[in-house]
């Protein structure tokens, strides 16, 4: 079986532009979570979606948003982006919205220049 | 506040002598605890959960951890370390309540001397 995706693997934007991050779950996962991860650090948490609603928001900026759609795929928005925004994005999935296993992707990476 | 700290931010260990590398939460809640293991350039790899049931947690590669309430701790340890084994690993912590979101240590990163 396929694990969770993300696209793309690496992306440079400049200060103030937006972008959008893409993530495929498990088969039959109905939860995905994101993380900003930056370098040197443990992953942040950002968001979790169930059943395409958003179940959790970690502390960010409303700069960041994201969604779920009824394939359970989901997609990160980041608009005007600073150099702070640089990091690897990682998603996760997982069966349940509860006290679950979660299965990370390979990441996003963000430059910001 | 929930929180968890990996007490060591580098370890380095001899081929074939015994890996430990330290986690400590804080929680008002019942924890689930999990270590996963990034290699460079790859993703996050479970290496095992404790999740309320026996509290020696066998994973895989040969790790395993102990979870000791009194002492708010979930250690990680491997008997004999091999080179492969060279990588960041994180502890995690998440709770029965509210988002269930992961809560990440600062990650404790193994270098494995030949």
């Amino acid at each position: 079986d396929a694990g969770v995706t993300q696209s793309p693997t690496h992306l440079i934007k400049t200060r103030g532009q937006q972008v959008t991050l893409r993530c495929s779950p498990i088969s039959g996962h109905k939860s995905v979570s994101w993380y900003q991860q930056v370098l040197g650090q443990g992953p942040q948490f950002i968001f979790q979606y169930y059943e395409k609603e958003e179940r959790g928001r970690g502390n960010f900026p409303d700069r960041f948003s994201a969604r779920q759609f009824p394939n359970y795929s989901s997609e990160l928005n980041v608009n005007a982006l600073l150099l702070g925004d640089s990091a690897l994005y990682l998603c996760a999935s997982s069966f349940s919205r509860g006290v679950d296993t979660q299965y990370f992707g390979p990441g996003t990476r963000l430059t910001v220049l | 506040a929930q929180s968890v700290t990996q007490l060591d931010s580098h370890v380095s260990v001899s081929e074939g002598t015994p890996v430990l590398l330290r986690c400590n939460y804080s929680s008002s809640y019942s924890p689930s605890l999990f270590w996963y293991v990034q290699h460079p350039n790859k993703g996050l790899q479970l290496l095992l959960k404790y999740t309320s049931a026996a509290t020696l947690v066998k994973g895989i590669n040969g790790f395993e951890a102990e979870f000791k309430k009194s002492e708010t701790s979930f250690h990680l340890t491997k008997p004999s370390a091999h080179m492969s084994d060279a990588a960041e690993y994180f502890c995690v912590v998440t709770f029965s309540s509210g988002t269930y979101k992961y809560i990440f240590g600062t990650g404790t990163r193994l270098k494995v001397l030949a």
